[in-house]
Parts: C-alpha cells; structure tokens; sequence
C-alpha cells in the first residue's frame, strides 16, 4: 500500500525559503522507474505542476519555477524535499507531491496535501 | 498558466451524462497519453483515467476517457450526486518536458 504524506510550515514570510518534506511507504525511491512528484493548488485555482525527481536522481522542473526549485531525495528515510526560495504571497497553496507511476508519466497516489501561507 | 483547457463547469441532472473536454495541442495531448483527476473539495486529487481510456482499479465504468488528435474527453455516465467534483486533465508537454494540467471543470448534479 502506498501512501505519501507532506509535512512543513503553514506560514512562510516573503522572501523566506519554503522546504517541504514528503515522507512515503510502500514503495522504494531506489527502484528503477519510481519517480516522485510534487504539485501545488493555489486555493481556488488549477492544478500546477512543480518538481519531479526520479529513482535515479534525476530531476525535472516547471520551466517558469525552475530558478527556484530544488528537489532531493533521501533513500534511506524514504523522503523527497521540496525547496522554493524567495517565496511570495502568491505562492500561497496547497503543496502536494505524488508517487509517479513506474514508466509512465502519471500520478497514482497522492498525499494529504500541505497548506502553506505566505504572509508577513 | 494551465495550457490545457477545460470548461469552468459542466451540469446535468442524475442519471444523465455528462462530457468534459480536454483541449491541447501536439506538443502535449497530440503525442502523449492524458490522465484525469477527480478532486473533492478540500481533498488531493485522485487518478481516475490514465492512458487516454485505462481506469485504475476500483473506478467504475460509469467514467470513460478517450483522445482524439490535440483534444480529450471524460464522460460520466449515469451522474450521481457522489460525482459532484473538480476534475482535471493533465498529460506531459514534450517541448516543455514539464507535465501539465487542466484549467479544471466543476461537475454540478442538478
């Protein structure tokens, strides 16, 4: 069974630099093929496509955010983190990553989500 | 920013059908497969197509997908208000090599 959970901040001030941690289970970030995703939801608003880092350590990010995208991974603690710098109130969302399905780009399993506030 | 779009939102009684589109263009849906996503309000996202038309197991067949050139389509059959939800396309835009998403459509049960 696999789950994904997102823990962090719930406030950030701007400017500050936002680090997301995406703890998971039922799956190994070692295996060839896995990848792990995150994803972000302004309230109110779409879907966007953030960071994505595979089993190999490889990493892909959205063109418009990639200046201030890190993603990296610890294999032994099963854990992805997600950094954003230079943070800004419309950055305001809810932040969630989820596991990419082996050899295919598609996002089967979700965690909860986390609600970051960008705020002075 | 969503380079996908969907209409803001699609209604029908119960038990009727409903379709969502999916319009893109060949650097994304025209070469790629497209998943959907239904979303509740105030919960993630959940995978209910993938691969233009596969629906993971435990989805019911009410939900169909299916592609045709630059453009995607999700129907629900036989609405039920259980169905009332955001849902989303998305797929990989291969000139971006980013994945992309929809603008979203609300599904209202009237």
């Amino acid at each position: 069974q696999i789950t994904l959970k997102e823990s962090g901040p719930t406030l950030v001030k701007p400017t500050q630099t936002l680090t997301l941690t995406c703890t998971f289970s039922g799956f190994s970030l070692s295996t060839n093929g896995v990848g792990v995703g995150w994803i972000r939801q302004p309230p109110g608003k779409a879907l966007e496509w953030l960071a994505l880092i595979y089993w190999d350590d490889d990493q892909l990010y959205s063109p418009s955010l990639k200046s201030r995208l890190t993603v990296t991974r610890d294999t032994s603690k099963n854990q992805v983190v997600l950094t954003m710098t230079n943070m800004d109130p419309v950055d305001t969302a809810t932040y969630y990553c989820a596991h990419r399905r082996v050899g295919a780009m598609i996002f089967d399993y979700w965690g909860q989500g986390a609600l970051v506030t960008v705020s002075s | 920013q969503s380079v996908l779009t969907q209409p803001p939102s699609v209604s029908a009684a119960p038990g009727q059908k409903v379709t969502i589109s999916c319009a893109g263009s060949s650097s994304h849906i025209g070469n790629n497969y497209v998943s959907w996503y239904q979303q509740f309000p105030g919960t993630a996202p959940k995978l209910l197509i993938y691969d233009n038309n596969k629906r993971p197991s435990g989805i019911p067949d009410r939900f169909s997908g299916s592609k045709s050139g630059t453009s995607a389509t999700l129907g629900i059959t036989g609405l039920q208000t259980g169905d009332e939800a955001d849902y989303y396309c998305g797929t990989w835009d291969s000139s971006l090599s980013s994945y992309v998403f929809g603008t979203g459509t609300r599904v209202t049960v009237l």
